[in-house]
């Protein structure tokens, strides 16, 4: 168990339609780390927020947003969702902000959308 | 862009046998290298990373691996496979150029036979 942790844990939807993903970091953890992992395409990171604010962006879609609330946990907002979403929404966290900090993974959210 | 490329999808090895992953990136700049082992219906886990300093870097579970900057490489080794090591294995590069980027390999599917 890495101490972090994601809901849901599975997510069936339609086409779109807009849904939340939310994690809660490890205590302590102040960055928080989005990726997807998809068939397609592999694993991806999508952005990265420290303490609140936006750290770093990686190959996020418009249609994807984030944010990080006071409580540090944070949410990955997915909409006009496409068949091509579906996959595998991991969310990790770290100490600080720098990518050399070990990064612990939640167990993700597997988003299905029909 | 940087990229990272891992040879071979698929590696089968006997127990007991020698463990070699295969892992080369592109940056023009020094990286940090990441390898992370993911197991069925898991997230993923750190096995070890290189930011600076020695080239050749020990993680958990008894693997190791070497940073070959002439090379481009970051191969992960272990000498005596175990049954429990069979998993997905990433290797993942992370620079300062083209902004903060962090990128995954397709990752290898290790699978030991006993």
């Amino acid at each position: 168990d890495s101490g972090v942790t994601q809901t849901p844990k599975h997510l069936i939807t339609a086409t779109g339609q807009r849904v939340t993903l939310r994690c809660s970091p490890r205590s302590g953890d102040l960055s928080v780390y989005w990726y997807q992992q998809s068939l397609d395409q592999g694993l991806q990171f999508l952005i990265q927020y420290y303490n609140g604010e936006e750290r770093a962006k990686g190959n996020i879609l418009e249609r994807f947003s984030a944010q990080q609330f006071p409580d540090l946990h944070s949410e990955l907002n997915l909409s006009s969702l496409e068949l091509g979403d579906s996959a595998l929404y991991f969310c990790a966290s770290s100490v600080d902000t720098g990518f050399s900090y070990e990064q612990y993974f939640g167990p993700g959210t597997r988003l299905t959308v029909t | 862009a940087q990229s990272v490329t891992q040879l071979g999808s698929h590696v089968s090895v006997s127990e007991g046998a020698l463990v070699l992953l295969r892992c080369n990136y592109s940056s023009s700049v020094p990286p940090y290298l990441f390898w992370y082992v993911q197991y069925p219906n898991q997230g993923l886990q750190l096995l070890l990373k290189y930011t600076t300093g020695a080239t050749l870097v020990k993680g958990i579970n008894g693997f190791e691996a070497e940073f070959k900057k002439s090379e481009t490489s970051f191969h992960l080794t272990k000498p005596s496979a175990h049954m429990s090591d069979a998993a997905e294995y990433f290797c993942a590069v992370f620079s300062y150029n083209y902004g903060q980027n962090f990128v995954f390999g397709p990752g290898t599917r290790l699978s030991v036979l006993p």
